[in-house]
Parts: structure tokens; sequence; C-alpha cells
């Protein structure tokens, strides 16, 4: 079956750090790829997303490489903010919706 | 667009009643919609998945009568949680299937946290 693997948090950064949570994936077929991100006591939002091989998705400067060959979609973010503080989960989309554990990121002034 | 909402946001009652949550699809029309529950810092876990017009598919493990889903209209599916008691507590999902395009991404409701006392 379909599977999300996404490395362990919690994920403690100061502001301005450079980020990366890595996320790999198996799946059958040709999933799409999101990355989904939820405060603090809300549900989740798309943060962005991937539909093919070597895509790049990208939002309020996080962005990620749909990577077929080593079947990863890795987020990163040049400089974090106070503000990025949320888990971020990795999920492939075929007919349904697999979820990765979530990566809890904590961004200190 | 592609927005989904959920009522209520948060409930608290007593143990061995009912509670119904409510999931809609806003601004487009979901011939299928998800229902996940979300235990303190964990992941998502799917329920059912739950299509308008038939009866809903459970996940291994989830109690079809304790956990009943409706799909009556292609923007309404609703989530009676029946004989409700502590361990029931938790954060629920919904998520509707996007249109057209979008056909392969699911649009998250913002939750509802069930309090049973």
């Amino acid at each position: 079956g379909n599977s999300v693997t996404q490395m362990e948090g919690p994920v403690t950064l100061s502001e301005e750090a450079f980020l990366t949570i890595n996320c790999t994936y198996t799946a059958t077929g040709y999933p799409s790829l999101f990355w989904y991100v939820q405060y603090p006591g809300e549900g989740l939002q798309l943060l962005l997303k991937a539909t093919k091989a070597d895509d790049k998705g990208s939002n309020k400067g996080f962005e990620a490489t749909y990577r077929k060959e080593t079947t990863s979609f890795h987020l990163e973010k040049g400089s974090v903010q106070v503000s990025d503080s949320a888990v971020y989960f990795c999920a492939l989309a075929y007919q349904k919706v697999t979820f990765g554990t979530g990566t809890k990121l904590q961004v200190i002034p | 667009g592609a927005v989904v909402s959920q009522h209520p946001s948060w409930v608290i009652c007593k143990s061995g009643t009912s509670v119904k949550i409510e999931c809609r699809s806003l601004d487009f029309q979901a011939t299928t919609m998800f229902w996940y529950r979300q235990f303190p810092k964990q992941s998502l876990m799917l329920m059912a998945t739950s299509n308008e017009g038939s009866k809903a598919t459970y996940e291994q493990g989830v109690e079809k009568d304790k956990f009943l889903i409706n799909h009556a209209s292609l923007t309404l599916s609703t989530l009676t949680v029946t004989s409700a008691h502590p361990e029931d507590s938790s954060f629920y999902i919904c998520s509707a299937r996007g249109p057209g395009p979008t056909y392969n991404e699911q649009f998250f409701g913002p939750g509802t946290r069930l309090t049973v006392l």
C-alpha cells in the first residue's frame, strides 16, 4: 500500500534559520504530493503541492520538489519566522490521501 | 474557491448523548467527503469515506454503528457520534474531494473539537 515517512520532530530552529523537513513516500501509480500545515487548535491548510515528477510546489517562501527517482518531497524554507511554528504534514494522494505522522516545528526568536 | 466548513467548531457533551457534526462544501459540489480523527500530537486517521447518495465506506477498526455518516446532498455530509463516551473525545476533521482538475486534492474543514464529559 501507499505510505509516507516524515522525519520525526520536534524541530527547533532560531528565527531566520534554514529549514528542511524530509519526506519520502512509497506509492503505486502516479500520486500527487502535498504539504499541509496545522496551526495549534486549527484544521489543515494546504501549503503547497506538486502533481507530477520534477514539479516544484512553492508558497509563502516554502518549496518542495517532486523527486520520483528518490521518491522524496522534502520541504524547505530559506529563512523561517516565529509565525511558521506549526505542525507540517506530508501527504500523497492517489484515490485516498495518505498522511505522514507530522513534524512539529518550533521557531524561537 | 474550494472552501469546506464544519459546524460546530467545538462541542462539549455528556457521556451517553449523541453529537452531530456537519461538513459542508461551500462553493463546489463534493461527491466524496472524508472523515478523519486526530488524537493529540498525532497524525490524521481516516475513519470513513462518504459518497453522496450511498453508504459510507469505513476503515478497518471504525465502528459503523457508533460513527454514523450521512451524505445526503452534494454539499453536506454529517458525522453523528452516538452514545458518546470520554474516549471519543478528539478532533474530528472532514475533507472534500476537489472539483474538476483538483479531483486528486482534498480540501479540509477547520475541524471540530469534541469533548465528552
